[in-house]
């Protein structure tokens, strides 16, 4: 079955140290996503690849970098300049940059401690 | 710039009873919209989506939306709840930003049915 595989599903961190959250596709999608979730805020986009070696940061790309080197993956690395790394950490995919069929992750929790 | 405000950010009903949650936004654009429904650290599940044509959309599971252009606002609605309706449902929308299509989300619902 074609889908998201997000690793790990729980990961703790000590502060001050950098981690990198797996996002995996095998559904042949160009466009993939990294949105961060907060209680009470929804969902806010960090970066986005639209294109193998291409990406762009989103609304709250500062602490955290990617790499888009193959098509089925989207790696997060969420550094030690990020503030407040705790969130819940959800990656996204779609077919075609601009179509209308946005498939989601099961995501990553991300704690620090 | 495009946002999205759902109205409530909790909405308790009985079982059995109707439910409306809110969902308004703003554009420039053209945009698809969306509801998404997510259960305890879960991801994000689609409940339906407008994207022209008809505005009254309507999912499997008894859930339906009607787009209003000129009140720019996309409101979830089921006539009769079930307790497995329980979790938290994000209004988003899909534009075209800055030449990049990006979608935006409300801030969430949290739906909780009683019994």
């Amino acid at each position: 079955d074609g889908g998201i595989t997000q690793s790990p599903k729980y990961l703790f961190r000590k502060e001050g140290q950098n981690v990198t959250l797996s996002c995996e596709q095998n559904l042949n999608h160009d466009a993939m996503y990294w949105y961060r979730q907060d209680p009470g805020q929804g969902l806010r986009l960090i970066y986005y690849s639209q294109i193998v070696n291409d990406f762009q940061k989103g609304d709250i790309a500062e602490g955290y970098s990617v790499s888009r080197e193959k098509k089925e993956s989207f790696p997060l690395t969420v550094t030690s300049a990020q503030k407040n790394p705790t969130a819940f950490y959800l990656c996204a995919t779609n077919a075609v940059p601009g179509g209308s069929g946005y498939t989601f992750g099961s995501g990553t929790r991300l704690t620090v401690v | 710039a495009q946002s999205v405000t759902q109205l409530d950010s909790q909405v308790p009903v009985f079982e059995e009873a109707p439910v409306e949650l809110r969902c308004n936004y703003s554009s420039s654009v053209s945009v698809y919209l969306f509801w998404y429904v997510q259960y305890p650290n879960q991801g994000l599940q689609l409940l339906l989506k407008y994207l022209s044509g008809s505005t009254l959309v309507e999912s499997i599971n008894g859930f339906e939306a009607e787009f209003n252009k000129s009140q720019t606002s996309f409101h979830l609605r089921k006539p009769s709840v079930h307790i497995s309706d329980t979790a938290e449902y994000f209004c988003a929308v899909s534009g075209n930003i800055q030449g990049a299509q990006k979608l935006v989300f409300g801030q969430g619902t949290r739906l909780t049915i009683n019994p």
